[in-house]
């Protein structure tokens, strides 16, 4: 089983700033990494798969990259919609999430 | 528009049993495998359960094992989540979720599960 490990668990941003997450996996999974993101009271949405591609109407801000046992999620200017719950997954072997990252305003 | 509308959710006493259901619109159902994906009260997400295009695969995570059965009704563009012997620790909102080569690229607004006495 491949488990996903995301860090930080909180991270606190100011609007406008730039935000990096991080995820990373026990063993490697390739490039079959996607990240969602879950305002409150939301479903889950997806925002990148394949590691680094953007979702249908994802806005430009959202970039994904890495491969193997690390990724990252980076969201250049953070606007006030974007603070959120932020979960990767892996699907190289199996199904499975990580424990999330919770952005919120500094 | 693709669109996944859960229904079923409720309290149920533990060991009792529920049945979810999913009705799509807006794509082929037939064409995508699908997959429920549950959270907890205020946890992280976690799949439960995939199913093939025509039904003939299941796959299922380990703690649901036995307890769990994912079904489809192609004809009607329903999917299914049998659920028996259920247990306090399987109080969640479960979305229904269509897979699209392993990632899960729309979601239903989810039916929550409470499994209380």
């Amino acid at each position: 089983e491949r488990v996903m490990t995301q860090s930080p668990a909180t991270l606190s941003v100011s609007p406008g700033e730039r935000a990096t997450l991080s995820c990373r996996a026990s063993q490697g999974v390739s490039t079959n990494l996607a990240w969602y993101q879950q305002r409150p009271g939301q479903a889950p949405r997806l925002l990148i798969f394949g590691a680094s591609r953007r979702a249908t109407g994802v806005p430009s801000r959202f970039s994904g990259g890495g491969s193997g046992t690390e990724f990252t999620l980076t969201i250049s200017s953070l606007q006030s919609e974007d603070f959120a719950v932020y979960y990767c997954q892996q699907y190289n072997q199996g199904l499975s999430f990580g424990g999330g990252t919770k952005v919120e305003v500094k | 528009e693709v669109q996944l509308v859960e229904s079923g959710g409720g309290l149920v006493r533990p060991g009792g049993s529920l049945r979810l259901s999913c009705a799509v619109s807006g794509f082929t159902f037939s064409n995508y495998w699908m997959s429920w994906v549950r959270q907890a009260p205020g946890k992280g997400l976690e799949w439960v359960a995939t199913i093939k295009r025509d039904g003939s695969e299941n796959n299922y995570v380990e703690n649901v094992k036995g307890r769990v059965t994912i079904s489809r009704d192609n004809a009607r563009n329903l999917l299914f989540l049998q659920m028996i012997s259920l247990r306090v620790e399987d109080t969640a909102v479960y979305y229904c979720v269509r897979l699209a080569g392993g990632h899960f690229d729309y979601w239903g607004q989810g039916a929550l599960v409470s499994v209380s006495s």
